[in-house]
């Protein structure tokens, strides 16, 4: 299974770009990387998702490096709201669905007016 | 399109009671998964269901955990006897074979406290 490493917490204020970095050393050739949100007393968000290169969709972009053995959420212009924890995973995506997903602590963001 | 239910939202019961927790996931979704998560931890997988089968309970403490998933709809997660430590959050969440990024949709959890 490919462990990921993220920071434990972040600090931004409003209207900045954030940018969060994951660590997965050892991402196997098929594991796609995935992102996920998290707010108080909610269930996790799906945000993003890729596999290599770059993603954007309408709340976030993810940069992914050609050796794939880290990758990068970027939010941009940061509100309040986005204040939560925001998790890093990978997986094999196979015909059954992604299987053995493990979710890290997460980092911590705290957006500030 | 309705999320995925959970009940109930909240329950406190006395260690070494017994508890269910109820899950009917979004319509269609033919995988169904079951999480623990403990304050200030990410999910922790327990047990994943493709229809009403089993794919995953690897991690599944299976001396006092129990889920099964009738029919392929509904799910149920059972704790018995309870411990002080199964206090957390039991997350369910379900996916579509049909959604090439398998993107899973939690539910609100049930927040489980044993005393």
């Amino acid at each position: 299974l490919a462990k990921t490493t993220q920071p434990i917490s972040m600090d931004s204020y409003e209207g900045q770009e954030v940018n969060i970095t994951c660590s997965h050393n050892n991402i196997a050739t098929n594991d796609y990387i995935t992102w996920y949100q998290q707010f108080p007393s909610q269930g996790p968000r799906f945000i993003i998702q890729g596999y290599k290169t770059k993603v954007t969709n309408e709340v976030a972009s993810l940069f992914i490096p050609a050796d794939r053995k880290s990758s990068t959420l970027s939010l941009p212009r940061v509100s309040l709201s986005d204040t939560a924890v925001y998790y890093c995973l990978v997986g094999d995506r196979g015909n059954t669905g992604f299987q053995k997903l493990v979710f890290g602590t997460g980092t911590r963001l705290l957006v500030s007016p | 399109e309705a999320g995925v239910a959970q009940s109930p939202r909240y329950k406190i019961i006395e260690k070494r009671q017994s508890v269910a927790f109820w899950c009917n996931p979004i319509s269609g979704h033919a995988t169904l998964y079951w999480y623990q998560q403990i304050l200030g931890q990410g999910p922790k997988l327990l047990i994943q269901f493709q229809n009403n089968g089993v794919v995953d309970d690897s991690q599944l403490p299976k001396d006092r955990f129990s889920a099964e998933r009738l029919k392929g709809v509904d799910s149920t997660l059972k704790i018995q006897p309870a411990k002080l430590e199964d206090s957390a959050v039991y997350l369910c969440a379900s996916s579509s074979l049909r959604d090439t990024s398998y993107e899973q949709y939690f539910g609100p959890g049930t927040r489980l406290t044993v005393t």
